[in-house]
């Protein structure tokens, strides 16, 4: 069975920095690219960041560029989402997913149950 | 970045209706487009890939049409477990974007 647990959520003060882990099981981990989705309370859905298969590409929303980073350990089957600077519309759950493709062009067809993330003073 | 425009963003419909949601990118978009359905607490489910294609267990009374900038779901019939949220989401290019859903409620 496929899937995606993550963890690392919680409460940070503005300008603060947390590091999001998502654990893959059930698949060959390294045949696909991955994302990470978040949903703010009462909001829609926020595509926030992409990796390649192999790490070999990123992408980013323009609301996070320069502030999260992600990555992957193929060896762990774990993806990651780095968030620094944290401001406060930053808070949402925060859900790991998996790419149909090895790049990060694809539909989204396994989801994680999501880790809330809530900035605030 | 490419904008989805998603309509109605709420409906109200009785079970056993057609029920149809409309997104529109903003560029071609080729056939690049997903549709998946959101219930409260949960994590979103894809209904619909490469715009038309039923992802597997995905009831058949979901289906998806469109090319270019103009794409619809369209539920046959609903049926009481299809009262939700629906989010298309574009895959062409990233930053991937997501339309700004469309509740589906009892009538």
């Amino acid at each position: 069975e496929v899937q995606l647990v993550e963890s690392g959520g919680g409460v940070v003060r503005p300008g603060g920095s947390l590091r999001l882990s998502c654990a893959a099981s059930g698949f060959t981990f390294d045949d696909y690219g991955m994302y990470w989705v978040r949903q703010a309370p009462g909001k829609g859905l926020e595509w926030v960041s992409g990796i390649f298969w192999n790490g070999g590409d990123t992408g980013y929303a323009q609301s996070v560029k320069g502030r999260f980073t992600i990555s992957r350990d193929n060896a762990k089957n774990s993806l990651y989402l780095q968030m620094n600077s944290l401001r406060a519309e930053d808070t949402a759950v925060y859900h790991c997913a998996r790419s149909t493709e090895s790049g990060f062009e694809g539909a989204a067809d396994c989801w994680g149950q999501g880790t809330l993330v809530t900035v605030s003073s | 970045a490419i904008q989805m425009t998603q309509s109605p963003s709420s409906l109200s419909a009785s079970v056993g209706d057609r029920v149809t949601i409309t997104c529109r990118a903003s560029q071609d978009i080729r056939n690049d487009l997903g549709w998946y359905q959101q219930k409260p607490g949960k994590a979103p489910k894809l209904l619909i890939y490469a715009a038309s294609s039923l992802q597997s267990g995905a009831p058949s009374r979901f289906s998806g049409s469109g090319s270019g900038t103009d794409f619809t779901l369209t539920i046959s019939s609903l049926q009481p477990e299809d009262f939700a949220t629906y989010y298309c989401l574009q895959d062409y290019n990233h930053p991937l974007t997501f339309g700004g859903g469309t509740k589906v409620e009892i009538k």
